[in-house]
């Protein structure tokens, strides 16, 4: 079956520590996308590629990075200069193109907490 | 700066009730706007709504758009414990832009 799968489910960090969140997907997507779901704040973008080996900025980039070395992957790593990483993160697909058609397809999501 | 706007935020309603939740935009370049239903992790699709398609019905769910005034409703009827979820609503504009979701609407449905 096609889908989009993000790992862990669950993440703990430590202060001051890297960690990186997969997301993968076998829908032969163009586009990947990953949003920062807080508590009463809906989805915010953190960022965004339409094809491979290129990526942008979202709303709230600064403590991020992300790659696409694949058309099937982009991983998220959240740097300890993101002040305030607990949150719920969402990683969505798309055809390039097809907003209009299809919209995304969303992972189930990783939950991070600091500890 | 493109925005999406619900309300209310969050709702509690009764079996059975009917209830209606909102969505208003400031797009440039509007193309559609899609509802999603959020209950514990992955949002999934319900409507999209575009110039060619202003009015959408799946069984108790409906939604319509109104392109002049720049909003969008989601209406509900007869409420099932099982509508309890966050609803959220995205805009989506020309070209391959991302997105915009609103804040999402919280609804409970209580026995």
């Amino acid at each position: 079956d096609g889908g989009i799968t993000q790992s862990p489910k669950y993440l703990f960090r430590k202060e001051g520590q890297n960690v990186t969140l997969s997301c993968e997907q076998n829908l032969n997507h163009d586009a990947m996308y990953w949003y920062r779901q807080d508590p009463g704040q809906g989805l915010r973008l953190i960022y965004y590629s339409q094809i491979v080996n290129d990526f942008q900025k979202g709303d709230i980039a600064e403590g991020y990075s992300v790659s696409r070395e694949k058309k099937e992957s982009f991983p998220l790593t959240v740097t300890s200069a993101q002040k305030n990483p607990t949150a719920f993160y969402l990683c969505a697909s798309s055809m390039r193109g097809g907003l209009l058609y299809y919209g995304y397809t969303f992972g189930s999501g990783t939950r991070l907490t600091v500890v | 700066e493109d925005k999406v706007v619900q309300s209310p935020l969050s709702l509690v309603v009764h079996e059975g009730d009917t209830v209606t939740l909102n969505c208003s935009y400031e797009v440039t370049n509007f193309r559609s706007l899609l509802w999603y239903k959020q209950e514990k992790k992955a949002p999934t699709f319900l409507f999209m709504l575009t110039s060619s398609g202003i009015e959408k019905k799946s069984g108790r769910l409906s939604s319509i758009l109104d392109k002049k005034e720049l909003f969008s409703i989601l209406n509900i009827t007869a409420t099932q414990t099982g509508d309890s979820a966050i609803y959220l609503c995205a805009v989506g504009s020309s070209g391959n832009t991302p997105l915009v979701f609103g804040k999402g609407t919280r609804l409970s449905v209580i026995a």
